[in-house]
């Protein structure tokens, strides 16, 4: 079974400068998904920036940037610019790749972006 | 085009009580799962339904069930409920056959169980 660890609980950050959300998972899996999910009051998940594991190049997103290193099962989330809208709870999740598993996340716990003026 | 819809946003249901909470899936989408948000917590997968059979289970009782209808729409049905039930309820929306592809949530259904 895959386990995603997000170990920073709360993150606060000013507007205008930059922070980096931190994921490790675990999977015996070679190909796969990964994702970061944003969570905000409405409660409505909005996705923010997903990874494929086969590709070594980082995904972009504007100002959101990932760092995924495949060997040491990292991915974590860079915000730059921060912005007050920015300010959510961000979930890291895994998706396996293989057929008839499209739509089973396993999310993180969890990190409260807090962006202050 | 219509995102994923839920029904109700709300309710409030005592324990020992069954409830029945309603998802539509994104236009195109013929799968749907179901995720289980506790308060301060990440979705827990509950199960996924394609071609009106249950693929996948998480690790949820029996007491947990659902049901998808040929239009893709699909029901969580909880039986018997705990107070450990209360909890955000997510639905979300894909394809089957194509694990790349983007999953849609809706806004989930508020369950408080007293």
């Amino acid at each position: 079974a895959q386990t995603v660890t997000q170990s920073q609980p709360e993150m606060s950050v000013q507007e205008a400068e930059t922070v980096t959300l931190s994921c490790t998972y675990d999977t015996s899996e070679s190909d796969y998904y990964l994702f970061w999910y944003k969570q905000p009051p409405s409660r409505q998940m909005i996705l923010v920036i997903r990874q494929e594991a086969y590709k070594q190049q980082n995904a972009t997103e504007n100002r959101f940037s990932v760092n995924f290193q495949k060997a040491a099962k990292s991915f974590s989330l860079k915000i730059s610019d921060s912005q007050l809208g920015d300010a959510a709870m961000y979930f890291c999740a895994y998706r396996s790749a293989e057929t008839g598993t499209a739509s089973k996340l396993t999310f993180g716990t969890g990190t409260r972006l807090q962006v202050t003026l | 085009d219509a995102g994923v819809t839920q029904s109700p946003t709300h309710l409030i249901k005592t324990r020992g009580q069954q409830v029945t909470l309603r998802c539509s899936p994104k236009s195109g989408h013929d799968t749907v799962s179901w995720y289980q948000q506790a308060l301060g917590q990440g979705p827990q997968f509950i199960f996924q339904y394609y071609e009106e059979e249950e693929r996948q289970r998480g690790n949820f009782p029996d007491r947990f069930s659902g049901h998808q209808f040929p239009n893709y729409s699909s029901e969580l049905n909880v039986n018997a409920l705990l107070l450990g039930d209360s909890a955000l309820y997510l639905c979300a929306s894909s394809t089957y056959d194509r694990p790349g592809n983007t999953i849609y949530f809706g806004e989930g259904s508020w369950l408080t169980v007293v």
